[in-house]
């Protein structure tokens, strides 16, 4: 167990419809990174949050949007969803660590899995 | 473009034998590299990283081998056992993964034989 939390864990809808993914990070990170996990375009990294602010972006659509809480849960908001946004997105989350090296390990959530009809 | 490319896609070793998974990166401003497993329905768990300024990395039986001017990397797990059978990723991030998320490869099937 990584420590981070996600949930749903399954979602299922239609078309057109609008969806909120939400992650709670381990204790004491303030760094959440979103990634979504499809069969044709692998793992890929859509955005990431730092203590509320924006902080990087990836691959993330327009269609998508996500933000930061002051209690640093953060949620992924999918709109107009199309057929290919099926997939697992994933919440991870980080701090840098004297073991670490100073680097941000990531830690990943168990995933929600989105499935659009 | 992919910037991280992992080989092979799937690979069966026999227990006890030693799984080798390569990966080779384009950008150089990469400077942390881990690597992740999978279990089907888990999220990608992180198993080992290494930096640029190290050649070799061990932690258990996994051991990560670092070549900076070929800008490639690859996993070895020692004693292979069943339990190891998983999908196995590679990644890489610049900025020591702080600001700025992680570039995966395509991931390995490994399939580790009784």
């Amino acid at each position: 167990d990584s420590g981070v939390t996600q949930t749903p864990k399954h979602l299922i809808t239609a078309t057109g419809q609008r969806v909120t993914l939400r992650c709670s990070p381990r204790s004491g990170d303030l760094s959440v990174y979103w990634y979504q996990q499809s069969l044709d375009q692998g793992l890929q990294f859509l955005i990431q949050y730092y203590n509320g602010e924006e902080r990087a972006k990836g691959n993330i659509l327009e269609r998508f949007s996500a933000q930061q809480f002051p209690d640093l849960h953060s949620e992924l908001n999918l709109s107009s969803l199309e057929l290919g946004d099926s997939a697992l997105y994933f919440c991870a989350s980080s701090v840098a660590t004297r073991a670490s090296g100073g680097y941000n390990e990531q830690f990943f959530g168990p995933g929600t899995r989105l499935t659009v009809l | 473009q992919q910037q991280v490319k992992q080989s092979p896609q799937s690979l069966i070793v026999q227990k006890g034998g030693i799984p080798i998974i390569n990966c080779a990166y384009e950008n150089t401003a990469f400077d942390y590299f881990p690597w992740y497993q999978q279990f089907p329905g888990k999220g990608p768990a992180l198993l080992i990283a290494i930096r640029p300024d190290v050649s070799e990395k061990k932690e258990g039986r996994f051991t990560i081998s670092f070549n900076k001017s070929a800008k490639q990397f690859s996993l070895h797990i020692m004693d292979s056992q069943p339990g190891d059978s998983a999908t196995y990723f590679c990644a890489a991030s610049k900025s020591g993964g702080g600001a700025d998320g992680l570039t995966f490869g395509k991931g390995t099937h490994l399939i580790i034989q009784p």
